[in-house]
């Protein structure tokens, strides 16, 4: 079985703040791929990250940045220096097992203020 | 390249009315996927096609819904005798085949609501 928690499920920053957006996940499987996805207002999910559970490596792409932990089955997502168009919801999500299926967990909804 | 794209954007139907939904995948993809989404919660698996082999299917998806991708292309989500239960978003995504699990990349979903 497959599992995302995200704890957090709304989060207020004002502009320019640093915010991070957690993820628990739980799998008995040594391979796994995890992901986070955008969903703005208009609502189509957007894909941001992809990882492999072999890859502990954390990754910076411009503002946003992932850090990785198998120790404490986490994935957590930071954006640095928010912005309003930053505003959404972000899915953390999981896929294992061999299987397609992919688990996303409840989501986090940011609202960053002006 | 254009993206995954679905067909109605909005739905708005009558209990017991049946209703089709289409998803026409990223070109070179031939995995597609339907997801359902509701109010405050993440997408929930339903069924995945390869070509035109639906090769998973969750246990929400009931026997009054059905879904095809005839020609390994396009595919259709068909929900028969809807409930106001099934008043959800309707999201289809697609992923190449080059993994075990590639990234699936979403449409803007069809918004059904069941009066």
């Amino acid at each position: 079985a497959q599992k995302v928690t995200q704890a957090q499920t709304e989060i207020s920053v004002v502009e320019k703040e640093d915010v991070t957006l957690d993820c628990v996940y739980e799998t008995r499987d040594t391979t796994y791929y995890l992901f986070w996805y955008k969903q703005p207002p208009s609502g189509e999910l957007v894909f941001l990250i992809r990882r492999n559970s072999f890859d502990e490596q954390n990754e910076i792409s411009g503002r946003y940045s992932w850090n990785f932990q198998k120790s404490t089955s986490s994935f957590n997502f930071t954006i640095t220096a928010s912005q309003v168009v930053d505003s959404a919801v972000y899915f953390c999500a999981l896929n294992s097992g061999g299987y397609q299926k992919v688990t996303f967990g409840t989501g986090t909804k940011l609202q960053v203020i002006p | 390249d254009t993206g995954v794209s679905q067909n109605p954007r909005h739905k708005i139907t009558k209990r017991g009315q049946n209703v089709t939904f289409r998803c026409d995948p990223i070109s070179e993809h031939n995995r597609l996927y339907w997801y359902r989404q509701t109010l405050g919660q993440g997408p929930e698996f339903l069924t995945y096609f390869q070509n035109e082999a639906q090769l998973e299917k969750s246990r929400l998806l009931s026997d009054r819904f059905s879904a095809e991708r005839p020609k390994g292309s396009f595919s259709t989500l068909e929900i028969q005798r809807t409930e106001q239960g099934d008043s959800a978003m309707y999201l289809c995504a697609s992923s190449p085949r080059s993994g075990p699990s590639d990234t699936q990349y979403f449409g803007p979903g069809t918004r059904l609501t069941v009066l």
